[in-house]
Parts: structure tokens; sequence; C-alpha cells
């Protein structure tokens, strides 16, 4: 099984639309959580980290359930400049080894 | 302040020749992270470098491949004998403390080897 698992999609969705996805992790230590996106396979850059509670950045959404070892991402409103493959990063709080996903493509249409 | 910069951004390599991928970390970071991203699969670790020191290579192949951050200049992967299995998309990652937990690690623009 792998560590990190995400739905590659791809998700195709309309200007304004919300688009949600969720991120499997198998390993129950893990304690930092992170999303980031990557265009057209350059560099991956961080979006936002995921915390216990939940939280929120403009139009992003992470949510985190600890006891199903799932990550979500919410993108309300979508915008054409979302377009991008997001990845799921999960890793035991004390590791620099950052376990990715594959990542889940978003397609994001006029 | 430059980011993490790696060059050159696309290697093509025959097999069995030799492969060189450096990377400059940003300013004021001393601690470096190689990860490889194969085809259609996420970032896969590979070693975690400080100055002079290997500090975790236990993602690296046990064969042809290392690398190297000497107290002057880039840090550097070097594939031997290159295969056409090693052809994929070579990140480096830096940050300014250890990269364990929340502490960031900033990634580079890649570089794109592919092996004829």
């Amino acid at each position: 099984r792998k560590e990190v698992e995400q739905d590659p999609g791809p998700f195709n969705v309309p200007e304004g639309a919300t688009v949600a996805f969720n991120c499997t992790y198998s390993n129950s230590a893990s304690q930092s959580f992170f999303w980031y996106r990557q265009d057209c396979r350059k560099e991956p850059k961080l979006l936002m980290s995921v915390y216990s509670s939940g939280n929120e950045d403009g139009r992003f959404t992470a949510q985190l359930n600890r006891a199903s070892q799932y990550i979500s991402l919410l993108i309300r409103d979508s915008k054409l400049s979302d377009s991008a493959t997001y990845l799921c990063v999960v890793t035991p709080r004390s590791d620099y080894k950052l376990s990715f996903g594959a990542g889940t493509t978003v397609t994001v249409r006029a | 302040n430059a980011g993490v910069m790696q060059n050159p951004r696309h290697l093509v390599r025959r097999r069995g020749q030799e492969a060189r991928l450096r990377c400059s970390p940003m300013k004021g970071h001393s601690h470096v992270y190689w990860y490889r991203q194969l085809p259609e699969e996420g970032l896969k670790f590979m070693v975690y470098l400080q100055k002079e020191n290997i500090i975790d290579e236990s993602g690296m192949p046990k064969e042809r491949f290392s690398a190297e951050f000497p107290k002057e200049g880039p840090s550097i992967l070097r594939i031997q004998q290159v295969v056409r299995g090693d052809s994929a998309a070579y990140f480096c990652a830096s940050s300014p403390l250890s990269g364990a937990g929340t502490d960031t690690q900033y990634f580079g623009p890649g570089t794109r080897l592919t092996v004829l």
C-alpha cells in the first residue's frame, strides 16, 4: 500500500464552481500535513499546511480526519489559475522526509 | 533573495553515461534534500545533506547514485552509468533548519533527465 494515495482526477470544473478532493495516508504516526501545488511538472510550491482543527486560506479550506487517516482540500469559487496538480504531503513530526502523493489534477474551464 | 537554483534544467544522456545535477540552496539555507519524480508518480525522497555531511541517504539507490554538498559550491547529485529507468525529474529542496515538521522545504525548478 502506498504511503499517500490520491485520486488522480482529472477534476474538470467550470469557473466559479467548488471542487473538493481527498488524500489518504497509511502511516498513523504522521503528524504534519500539507497541500502543495505543482504546475505542469514544475517545482512543487507549498499551498497550505493542514492543522488538526482544519484551516482556511482565502478560497481554500483544508481538513484533517485522523481517525480515518485522510485530509481534504476544498476550493471555492474556482479560478482559471487554480488549474494545477495538487499534491498531498504527509510526514511524521520530527521527520524531514516529505511523503508525496501522486497528485490530483484540477482543470478549471471558462 | 534568489530561490533554489538547479542546473541544468534539462539533461539528455545516453545509456552508460554519467549525469551530474547541481543544486544551489536559497541564501542562508544549509540543509539540502533531493527528490525524484518518476512519470505519473509522486516525489520520492532520496537524500538529505548538510554542508560536507550526508545525513540520510536512505532513499538513494544502492548503486550508481551519489550525492555531496561541499563546503563551497552547490550540492551535486551524480548518477553513473545511467539507464533508461533513471529518466525522471530530480528536484532539490532547501530549508534553513532541519526541514522537520513545519519547517518549510523550498523546491527548485528541477532537472529533467532523459536517458536515450
